[in-house]
């Protein structure tokens, strides 16, 4: 059971430039998430799916597009990269029996740097 | 600001020594979680405790939920130089629309 993955690990871009992250988690969970991680700060949630084929609108999702088209994945687009969008991008599951918002697992994280 | 925020900020104890940490939050809440994330990680869950319950307990861990005031606190007991790690709270709110909100984190070091 490998849980939740991310790739790639890190990444650097260039402004303008685009990139997917993937997420992948083989636990069978209906609710997926992404989030954003700046320095000495908590999480803020990007965007979020209950389902596949489903994805809605987080606090900070401006900038980011996702897709949800496989039930195991969830993947976040950047369209046209930006310096404010380097971050570490940490992905979440969690069962649907919980609710929404119950526990979360989390992926190990995507380190990226706009340039 | 921040709906769970925690303090303190960084806390720095003694293997063997007790740690403590407090989050506050503003609205009501369907349930409160504790997570742990060591540098460069993503983060573990520690304990979930809901609305309708005032302690829970898991290993070393001890959480508190006060709703009268808005609080919680962890307690980590005896603990162990691999305890130190970032702690952050996150509130799962009542209000349909609202989302689980992370606070900043207290940074715990415990020195061997």
């Amino acid at each position: 059971n490998a849980g939740v993955t991310q790739t790639p690990k890190f990444r650097v871009l260039k402004t303008g430039q685009s990139m997917t992250l993937l997420c992948a988690q083989d636990m069978n969970h209906e609710y997926m998430y992404w989030y954003r991680q700046d320095p000495g700060m908590g999480l803020r949630l990007i965007h979020y799916s209950v389902g596949e084929g489903t994805t809605a609108k987080g606090e900070v999702p401006d900038g980011y597009n996702v897709s949800r088209l496989k039930k195991q994945n969830f993947l976040l687009g950047l369209e046209s990269a930006a310096p404010s969008q380097t971050s570490v991008y940490f992905c979440a599951s969690s069962r649907s029996s919980g609710g929404l918002w119950d526990t979360q697992y989390f992926g190990p994280g995507t380190r990226l740097t706009v340039l | 600001s921040q709906q769970g925020e925690e303090d303190p900020q960084a806390l720095s104890i003694q293997e063997g020594e007790n740690a403590t940490m407090n989050c506050s939050y503003k609205t009501s809440i369907n349930n409160l979680q504790w997570y742990r994330q060591n540098s460069g990680r993503g983060l573990v869950h520690l304990i979930l405790i809901r609305s309708n319950e005032r302690e829970k307990h898991s290993g070393r861990l001890r959480v508190t939920l006060d709703t009268s005031k808005k609080s919680s606190s962890l307690l980590i007991t005896a603990s162990r130089a691999a305890d130190t790690a970032s702690y952050f709270c996150a509130t799962a709110p009542k209000a349909a629309g609202n989302k689980l909100t992370f606070g900043g984190g207290t940074r715990v070091l415990v020195k061997p």
